[in-house]
């Protein structure tokens, strides 16, 4: 069974500082995705950043980074120079086929 | 382009009804997903349509059905409603995937709020 875990249900960052927020997983598939999705007040979903499993270099976009661990199944994701608009719930998820597992989520408060 | 639509934004039913959700998906895409997000959760995967078959399916009752049209829009159909149905249902659209382990951008809409009562 595949399992997504957030341990860390509220977060708070002042402005211009850097966070990371935790995620780890469980599957036993060689061959999937991980995504960390952020869903602001108005509640649309928004894709902030993918990793393929398979790739051993760590994604970035922008300000947002993350720190894949494949053996520890860790999945973290760091936000650097945090800006008041990335106040929102931010989700892990995992992919794997056709099928998506999410965690369950960390608020986080960018504080002016 | 357009995005992800659903519709309609809130709805409230009472236990023992059904109700049907909607979807209209991206221009373009052909697959679409449906979750249920209850409050404080992450979404919970329900299940997947492609060229109008469902190609995947979460661990959620018979009693919650869907629609794949040959505009690639969708349907969610609920029958005999419980109280722990009310959720936040959103429905996400993307290209599928090329191969097994590929991968296409989901893109999701605002969602549907049901409450049941």
């Amino acid at each position: 069974a595949q399992t997504v875990t957030q341990s860390q249900p509220e977060m708070s960052v002042q402005e211009a500082e850097t966070v990371t927020l935790s995620c780890t997983y469980d599957t036993s598939e060689n061959n999937y995705y991980l995504f960390w999705y952020k869903q602001p007040p108005s509640r649309q979903m928004i894709l902030v950043i993918r990793q393929e499993a398979y790739k051993q270099q760590n994604a970035t976009e922008n300000r947002f980074s993350v720190n894949f661990q494949k053996a520890a199944k860790s999945f973290s994701l760091k936000i650097s120079d945090s800006q008041l608009g990335d106040t929102a719930m931010y989700f892990c998820a995992l992919n794997t086929g056709n099928q998506f597992y999410f965690g369950t989520g960390t608020s986080l408060t960018v504080i002016p | 382009e357009t995005g992800v639509t659903q519709s309609p934004t809130h709805l409230i039913k009472t236990r023992g009804q059904q109700v049907t959700l909607r979807c209209s998906s991206q221009s373009g895409h052909n697959t679409v997903s449906w979750y249920q997000q209850a409050l404080g959760q992450g979404p919970q995967f329900i299940f997947q349509y492609y060229r109008e078959e469902e190609n995947g399916r979460g661990n959620f009752p018979p009693r919650f059905s869907g629609l794949q049209f040959p505009n690639y829009s969708s349907e969610l159909n609920v029958n005999a409603l419980e109280l722990d149905d009310s959720a936040l249902y959103l429905c996400a659209s993307s290209l599928p995937p090329s191969g097994r382990w590929s991968y296409n951008e989901q893109f999701f809409g605002p969602g549907t709020r049901l409450t049941v009562l």
